[in-house]
């Protein structure tokens, strides 16, 4: 089983809301990702997660906080987006040892 | 360090066609390599991936790629195009430590 989940799969919000994206895999990997992905652009990285602790931070706008509060679940919090952060999220996560990263569906993004 | 570079933003075959994706790496280390594919509003599956050993990898749906290290090649083939193998394609390649780093995407059409 290579599955995870991401919730919502569609999320609109304004410039001055807060909001949240989860993401779950229940296959015991301990590492797990964030990236952003623009249309027709491959998936840039923005957080890795490695045992629960925040192990890379590719220097993303501090409006994105993420937060891993087991190994099961990674969220990313969403404060003050600008419309230019309007994006396809796909979270990812890997087991030990291996480094094949396996995605969720994404969470489709649109900030007015 | 590393980089992915994928020959052709959009490839158009005809259905039963060869379907020949091209991608070249380079890399200090030895790598690991990975094909994606990523259908509309969705997120990223794992076609197949090369780690060590065998340089013709299987994947799933009928493609394969072959690692030619003395070319830094791992292009993706598939003897015969199906309408449902149009998509979006990325190579990747990883050096460890949880970055992927991708390439720019081919777009595949398929014509009836």
């Amino acid at each position: 089983d290579t599955e995870v989940t991401q919730t919502p799969k569609h999320l609109v919000m304004g410039m001055t809301n807060k909001k949240s994206l989860k993401c779950e895999q229940h296959m015991g990997h301990r590492a797990m990702y964030w990236y952003k992905q623009k249309a027709k652009k491959p998936p840039e990285l923005m957080f890795v997660y490695s045992y629960e602790k925040l192990s890379i931070n590719e220097s993303v706008p501090s409006r994105f906080s993420p937060e891993c509060p087991n190994s099961s679940l990674l969220n990313l919090h969403l404060h003050a987006l600008q419309p230019e952060d309007s994006a396809l999220y796909l979270c990812a996560s890997t087991r030990t040892g291996d480094e094949t990263q396996y995605f969720g569906p994404g969470t489709r993004l649109l900030v007015l | 360090a590393q980089s992915v570079t994928q020959l052709g933003s959009h490839v158009s075959v005809s259905e039963g066609a060869l379907v020949l994706l091209r991608c070249n790496y380079s890399s200090s280390v030895p790598p690991y390599l990975f094909w994606y594919v990523q259908y509309p509003n969705q997120g990223l599956q794992l076609l197949l991936k090369y780690t060590t050993g065998a340089t013709l990898v299987k994947g799933i749906n009928g493609f394969e790629a072959e690692f030619k290290k003395s070319e830094t090649s791992f292009h993706l083939t598939k003897p015969s195009a199906h309408m449902s193998d149009a998509a979006e394609y990325f190579c990747a390649v990883t050096p460890g430590g949880g970055k992927l780093i991708f390439g720019q995407g081919t777009e595949l059409s398929v014509k009836p």
